[in-house]
């Protein structure tokens, strides 16, 4: 089946540098994009969307950027906080399956 | 609190037991997801419904588990006859359609002894 991958199992980041977590898709009709982040014991929490008819979206000290040319999507976190430590995972959907597709995950680890 | 909630947050049950969690959704949402969670592993989904139509299921999802939605509000998940297999996180997601947007809960996690 198709799938969204993370190119990093792990990311270790000095406290206040920029982070950049990637994300290869394989799902051509992928419309939408969400980035979550999930701590330890908990569920993944919504950090921010876009969908394939733009190729940048800004949140609060977080940018996503999509590449539809070579099917990948990043995440900048400006300014790395010791509270971003958890894994980050890409998901997509398609609008003819409806349903959110996880991939693995990368662990941000920020170093005090 | 308007979120998702999910329960019991912890299940240990012994092998060929039977279990059920329950997902209480944003009131709003016409969207009800359920995930599966291993340790390490991104979730994998298992069924969705909308309303209270059950509209997939993936073929992760054994005749021993069934997942429910009566009345379009909250859903239930049973395992039956459980395994240790069966051990993960069992995570419940809710969306309004237009959005597409899943708000998820904090998840059942079950031990399978």
């Amino acid at each position: 089946g198709e799938s969204v991958g993370l190119h990093l199992p792990t990311l270790s980041v000095q406290e206040g540098d920029n982070s950049i977590i990637n994300c290869a898709y394989s799902n051509s009709a992928s419309d939408y994009f969400i980035w979550y982040k999930q701590e330890s014991g908990k569920g993944p929490q919504f950090i921010i969307d876009i969908r394939s008819n733009m190729d940048k979206r800004q949140g609060q000290r977080v940018t996503v950027l999509l590449n539809k040319t070579v099917k990948h999507l990043s995440l900048q976190i400006a300014a790395t906080q010791p509270g971003d430590s958890a894994v980050y995972f890409c998901a997509e959907i398609s609008s003819n399956t409806g349903k959110l597709i996880f991939g693995q995950g990368t662990t941000l680890q920020v170093k005090p | 609190d308007t979120g998702v909630s999910q329960n019991p947050r912890h299940k240990i049950t012994k092998r060929g037991q039977n279990v059920t969690f329950r997902c209480d959704p944003i009131s709003e949402h016409n969207r009800l997801y359920w995930y599966r969670q291993t340790l390490g592993q991104g979730p994998e989904f298992l069924t969705y419904f909308q309303n209270e139509a059950q509209l997939e299921k993936s073929r992760l999802l054994s005749d021993r588990f069934s997942a429910e939605r009566p009345k379009g509000s909250f859903s239930t998940l049973e395992i039956q006859r459980t395994e240790q297999g069966d051990s993960a996180m069992y995570l419940c997601a809710s969306s309004l359609e237009q959005t597409g947007e899943l708000f998820f809960g904090e998840g059942s996690r079950l031990t399978v002894l």
